[in-house]
């Protein structure tokens, strides 16, 4: 069975900040996708990144970095330069046959 | 391109009532999946479609808990009859094959 893991419940740091944000996956299969999806205070799931398990590039996006460890069963995301926009939950994820989500961790940027 | 649209975006009801959430997936997609989240849960797949058919209802809580797809741009999930516990977010998400799933804006489920 799949579980996700995001030990970190709340994080709170002020704007420029950098922080990351923690991700363990468990899972049996040897093909399998990770996710990060974001949700603002509005309330809607954005997609943010897919990476497969057969690719362990970091991948950065503007301020977004995720960092792939197979060795570790990590998949970690970091803001560089937070902003008070950034202010939301962060669910990572793992897919087989079927997505399932961390807990998520709420962040909160402070001007 | 539109998204997933759901509606409504809010429902108050009262238990007992019937409750029918309704999903249009983005043109194109054919998988598509329901979703709930509390706080106690967190996010959990009620069950998902391929191409309109229902492929896993594993996660459907109880028989008061339907889900229809009539055709390729709808799906509907009823609640009948409703209880307080079911109050939460429900979600609907597309996805082109197994992999990434976009997600509507949920409806916010109150049951009274």
């Amino acid at each position: 069975a799949q579980k996700v893991t995001q030990a970190q419940t709340e994080i709170s740091v002020v704007e420029k900040e950098d922080v990351t944000l923690d991700c363990v996956y468990e899972t049996r299969d040897t093909t399998y996708y990770l996710f990060w999806y974001k949700q603002p205070p509005s309330g809607e799931l954005v997609f943010l990144i897919r990476r497969n398990s057969f690719d362990e590039q970091n991948e950065i996006s503007g301020r977004y970095s995720w960092n792939f460890q197979k060795s570790t069963s990590s998949f970690n995301f970091t803001i560089t330069a937070s902003q008070v926009v950034d202010s939301a939950v962060y669910f990572c994820a793992c897919n087989t046959d079927k997505l399932i989500f961390g807990t998520g961790t709420r962040l909160q940027v402070f001007p | 391109d539109a998204g997933v649209i759901q509606s409504p975006r809010h429902e108050v009801t009262e238990m007992g009532q019937e409750v029918t959430l309704r999903c249009k997936p983005i043109s194109g997609h054919d998988y598509l999946f329901w979703y709930r989240q509390t706080m106690m849960r967190g996010l959990e797949l009620l069950i998902y479609f391929n191409n309109n058919v229902p492929i896993d209802d594993s996660g459907m809580p109880e028989d008061r808990f339907s889900a229809k797809m009539p055709n390729a741009s709808f799906s509907t999930l009823k609640i009948q009859p409703s209880e307080p516990r079911d109050s939460a977010v429900y979600f609907c998400a597309s996805s082109l094959g197994r992999y990434i799933q976009y997600f509507g804006a949920g409806t916010r489920l109150s049951v009274l």
